[in-house]
């Protein structure tokens, strides 16, 4: 058990660039998550998966936020059009099955200048 | 609609004593409860959960206290330490586990 692993840890990128995170969960987690925190709030649920499909994205902050998991296993979340408002932490994690807990990596920050 | 709050911002404990960190919601139907804890730059480690079939959950230095009539839940750490100094997050959702609301997060800061 190696734990969620989010990359990259930062990435800096100039407004107007899309940026994309990746993020391998714990083996054998059949649901993933991303979410999204920003200073002096608590992480903000973005969208899920169970296995390949995504079952809830209507809290996607705006139709540049995409999300993937073509194979069940990583997941990747892409901003395209960066915004500085986009400038935050986004944090993934994993659940064995439905209703237990939820396990987060160490998050990608995004800095838009 | 913030539906989990944690109203104490920051919260300044000896070392030795007792922490009690406290979080309410709105929604009558979140479940499943969970504590978080995060250093700067870091991603929240869990700590503990409760569902609602329960008042109370223990672990370790931890316990989790659930008042569903109040709609209320409380993080108990005995003895505090100076590690436990970080940012804690509660968070409720439904057993389902489709998403989960997080609160704002109280500071703890343990005097040593």
């Amino acid at each position: 058990d190696t734990g969620v692993s989010q990359d990259p840890r930062h990435k800096i990128t100039k407004r107007g660039q899309n940026v994309t995170f990746r993020c391998d969960p714990i083996s054998e987690h059949n649901r993933l998550y991303w979410y999204r925190q920003t200073l002096g709030q608590g992480p903000e649920f973005l969208t899920y998966f169970q296995n390949e499909a995504q079952l809830e994205k209507s809290r996607l902050l705006s139709d540049r936020f995409s999300a993937e998991r073509p194979k069940g296993s990583f997941s990747t979340l892409e901003i395209q059009r960066t915004e500085q408002g986009d400038s935050a932490m986004y944090l993934c994690a994993s659940s064995p099955t439905q209703g237990n807990t939820i396990y987060f990596g160490e998050g990608s920050w995004l800095t838009v200048v | 609609d913030q539906q989990v709050k944690q109203n104490s911002p920051s919260l300044s404990v000896q070392e030795g004593r007792i922490s009690i960190l406290n979080c309410d919601y709105t929604n009558s139907m979140f479940d499943y409860f969970l504590w978080y804890k995060k250093y700067p730059a870091e991603g929240p480690t869990f700590l503990i959960s409760i569902s609602s079939i329960k008042d109370k959950n223990e672990d370790g230095r931890f316990t989790v206290f659930l008042n569903k009539s109040a709609k209320h839940l409380s993080l108990h750490i005995v003895p505090s330490q100076p590690g436990d100094s970080a940012v804690y997050f509660c968070a409720a959702g439904g057993y389902t586990g489709n998403q989960f609301y997080f609160g704002t997060g109280t500071s703890l800061t343990v005097i040593p």
